[in-house]
């Protein structure tokens, strides 16, 4: 595709529930991250994968958060039993190999509220 | 622990220069990334020093001084769409990045 992109664009849920974010990194794009900025914050690093590994998932908050990817393309975070703090904009990049210097692309976010 | 430093809020007038500082403290850096984020927008790449010095791409400039963990990015004659959130950003091991709080860009008539 022409960049990336996230899916859905906006979700509010109860707090307690499963959500499921998506993202589709640029079509060649071996490594792809998850970010989380909250309201008027800078980006907060949750979880990195090259190919369908994640040799990087320190920044996950809690058990509560899970990633995967398959095909080496499409990936999913999962945030189990929703809390309220877990409101935030979802940002996923991806790279080409994920080299130190390569420029991530970003894709628009998606805008969780949890209520 | 991991910290980046850099102002919360910055105005100038169209035209004008603007420096925005940045200082990091981090374990492990590969270089510091400059990201613009226009109200509800993706962030998007401006600039990367991975050695010491200053690069230049058209109105933007970044500098790097690694022995002071410092770097700063320069916008040049200013334009109105100019007004957006600066993050400063350390490359780290894998790619990723660790962001400071960003800082808005007020660009004034």
């Amino acid at each position: 595709g022409a960049g990336v992109s996230q899916s859905p664009s906006n979700k509010v849920t109860e707090k307690g529930k499963d959500v499921e974010l998506r993202c589709d990194p640029i079509s060649g794009h071996t490594a792809l991250y998850w970010y989380r900025q909250s309201l008027g914050q800078g980006l907060e690093f949750l979880i990195y994968f090259q190919g369908n590994s994640a040799p990087d998932k320190s920044g996950l908050p809690s058990d509560r958060f899970s990633a995967e990817r398959t095909g080496g393309s499409v990936s999913t975070l999962t945030i189990q039993r929703t809390q309220q703090e877990d409101s935030a904009v979802y940002l996923c990049a991806s790279s080409l190999e994920g080299g130190l210097e390569e420029t991530q692309y970003f894709g628009p976010g998606t805008r969780l509220l949890v209520l | 622990g991991q910290s980046l430093e850099q102002p919360s809020e910055v105005t100038a007038v169209e035209g004008a220069i603007v420096q925005i500082n940045c200082t990091y403290q981090t374990s492990g850096f590969y270089g510091l990334s400059w990201y613009q984020q226009h109200d509800g927008g993706a962030p998007t790449f401006l600039s990367y020093n991975a050695l010491d010095g200053l690069e230049e791409t058209g109105r933007f400039s970044s500098f790097l001084s690694r022995s002071d963990s410092y770097g700063y990015l320069l916008l040049q004659e200013l334009q109105m769409k100019d007004s957006a959130s600066y993050f400063c950003a350390v490359n780290n091991q894998g790619g990723k990045l660790i962001f400071g709080q960003g800082t808005e860009l007020s660009v004034k008539p």
